[in-house]
Parts: structure tokens; sequence; C-alpha cells
């Protein structure tokens, strides 16, 4: 039962443009989202999340966008540096929940 | 401030053995959890451990066990190796239990197993 799917396992940019990757969920009980980076050889690290009583939140060149009725959310990140090229995993908890439920990653690669 | 370490970083066992993992967890964080991730998968959650009790689980056998000590450090210990529980084994740590609001937690560099 796959809670929280990633349906594009990877996606290229050219360096300077927009990436945007999707992450759609089927728990309505998901109230917080995260968005976590993985280089190979290193553990994820994390990089935004939202709250369910947001659809928008942005930290400098990412931003998401959360759709509560479509339950998708999506990671812009604008514009896109080499240096961003990484496996990105979408994950979701609910309140009082002790373990996120991750997505199976999106690789994306930033072409110079 | 130090932020998630984890030892070893590789390791090869054979089917059968037992393996013990180990995180220290950044500074001031309380709650620690155990993720598995399989190749090609995210990871999944195994357990989590709050003030040294384990107060979570997800769908992982008994043979999957652990334990926190009083400075928040753990250890993820797994008996009867089996092939399939080669993966990368990530620990977490997040300050707070699991009253309050969601936050989000920090990973170590993991620890690859191999079960041969």
């Amino acid at each position: 039962d796959q809670q929280v799917k990633q349906n594009s396992p990877s996606l290229s940019v050219q360096e300077g443009r927009i990436s945007i990757l999707n992450c759609d969920y089927t728990n309505s009980m998901f109230d917080y989202f995260l968005w976590y980076k993985k280089y190979p050889a290193e553990g994820p690290t994390f990089l935004i999340s939202i709250s369910s009583i947001k659809d928008k939140n942005e930290d400098g060149r990412f931003t998401v966008f959360l759709n509560k009725s479509a339950k998708h959310l999506s990671l812009h990140i604008v514009p896109s540096q080499p240096g961003d090229s990484a496996v990105y995993f979408c994950a979701a908890s609910y309140q009082g929940t002790y373990k996120y439920i991750f997505g199976t990653g999106t690789r994306l690669k930033v072409l110079a | 401030e130090t932020g998630v370490t984890q030892s070893p970083t590789h390791l090869i066992k054979t089917r059968g053995q037992q393996v013990t993992l180990r995180c220290s967890s950044q500074s001031g964080h309380n709650t620690v959890s155990w993720y598995q991730q399989a190749l090609g998968q995210g990871p999944q959650f195994i357990f989590q451990y709050y003030r040294e009790e384990e107060n979570g689980r997800g769908n992982f056998p008994p043979r999957f066990s652990g334990l926190q000590f009083p400075n928040y450090s753990s250890e993820l210990n797994v008996n009867a190796l089996e092939l399939d529980d080669s993966a990368l084994y990530l620990c977490a740590s997040r300050p707070g239990g699991t009253g309050g609001p969601n936050t989000e937690a920090f990973f170590g560099q993991g620890t690859r197993l191999t079960v041969v």
C-alpha cells in the first residue's frame, strides 16, 4: 500500500531552468509534508516542509506547493543548479504519529 | 553542534548472523527513529525511541529490535539475518516526542548492510 507516490523516477533539466518534482498521496489524515534531498553515500538532507494549513511555503530557490483537494504536492526549484542533482524524496506524516511515509524518490539531473 | 552520526558505514554479514548498528543523535534531540532503505525504494520506518522507550513501530518482525540510552544515542539490532535485510539503514533524530507539532528529522549518513 503505497500511500506516498512519486511517479517520475527521473527528471533532467537544463541549468537555470525550473525543476518541478511531483508527489501524490492517498491518506487524507496526512497534515505535514517534507522534501528531502539525497546524494550518493550520504543520508537524506532536509530541504523544506509544509503544514496542511498552508498551500505554499518558500525558502530561497525552493518552493513547495500543496493541493489538498487533489492530494498532490510539488517542489519547484528555480533556478536549477548542477549541485541540485540528487534524488529527491517526498515524505508525509500526521499529528501524533512518529513516522514519515516516504515516496520512492525522483532522481533529478541538472545539465550544465 | 554535531549532527547525527552512524557506525559503521559499511558492514558485511552472513545469513543467520546478528548485527548491531549504532547512532548518535544530534545534540538536544531526544527522539530517534530508524529506517530501512532498500535499493530503489524510499526509506521505510522501522521504529522510534523517545526517552529510552520504543513508542512506535513499523511493519518489521520482532527480530528487529532497538535500544536508546540516557544520552539519547541508539542501537538497532537485527537477529537471524536474511538476504533481504541487505539495505541502507538510516537513523534520524529530532527534538521532542510525539505530542507536539510535527518537526523535521535529521538523518545520519547511514550504514550499508550486505547479507551474503
